[in-house]
């Protein structure tokens, strides 16, 4: 069964710029989350979608956005890109169907502002 | 809200040895707590979890013993070798289907040959 893929692997983008990251989950699986990897600030939650609907967010902006389609792909937006964006962007693939359900992460896309 | 703290934030160990990675939550709703173990340039690797309703599970190497009373989950590596070397987080996740991991700060473990 195929991971969890993410593109792009690495993206550099300047203040003030959009970027829109993609997420693909393990087949069959219908939860993605997106986490913020940053050396400061750790792992942290942005938002969970599950079936097309965000269940869960975090505490970001509101320039962070997402959604997911019928075939539980996801993609993150982040608008008017600020320095403190660069990170690396984790998306993690569960079945959604319990809390307790195994998420298993992709390797991330690694964004860079300048 | 939850709170993961993980100790210690690096380790080194030689070879053969046990390595020990110990975490606290706050959040005594909390029921889920997944062991992740990220290499260089990659994405997290789900490597060991346990559940509220067991004190212990084992998978070959690698242990987790959770304490609900004192609210703290500890990750035992036994045999250590070269390869262990990495990055681990510890998580808690809440009862309220929040679906939110919180992570502890990392453990960079060192494994000298």
């Amino acid at each position: 069964k195929a991971g969890v893929t993410q593109t792009p692997r690495y993206l550099i983008k300047t203040r003030g710029q959009q970027v829109t990251l993609s997420c693909s989950p393990i087949s069959g699986h219908r939860s993605v989350s997106w986490y913020q990897q940053t050396p400061g600030q750790g792992l942290q939650f942005l938002f969970e979608y599950f079936s097309e609907t965000q269940r869960n967010k975090g505490n970001f902006p509101g320039r962070f956005s997402g959604r997911q389609f019928s075939n539980s792909r996801s993609e993150m937006n982040v608008s008017t890109l600020e320095l403190g964006d660069s990170a690396l962007y984790l998306c993690a693939s569960s079945s959604g169907q319990a809390v307790s359900n195994e998420q298993f992460f992709g390797p991330g896309t690694r964004l860079t502002v300048l | 809200g939850e709170n993961v703290e993980q100790h210690p934030s690096t380790l080194s160990v030689q070879e053969g040895d046990s390595a020990v990675i110990k975490c606290t939550y706050s959040d005594s709703a909390s029921n889920y707590f997944p062991w992740y173990k990220q290499e260089l340039g990659k994405g997290p690797q789900l490597i060991i979890d346990i559940r509220s309703n067991v004190g212990e599970k084992k998978d070959q190497r690698i242990a987790v013993t959770l304490n609900k009373t004192a609210k703290h989950f500890s990750l035992h590596i036994t045999e250590t070798q070269p390869e262990d070397s990495a990055v681990y987080f510890c998580a808690a996740i809440r009862e309220d289907s929040s679906y939110k991991l919180i992570f502890g700060s990392g453990t960079r473990l060192l494994v000298r040959p």
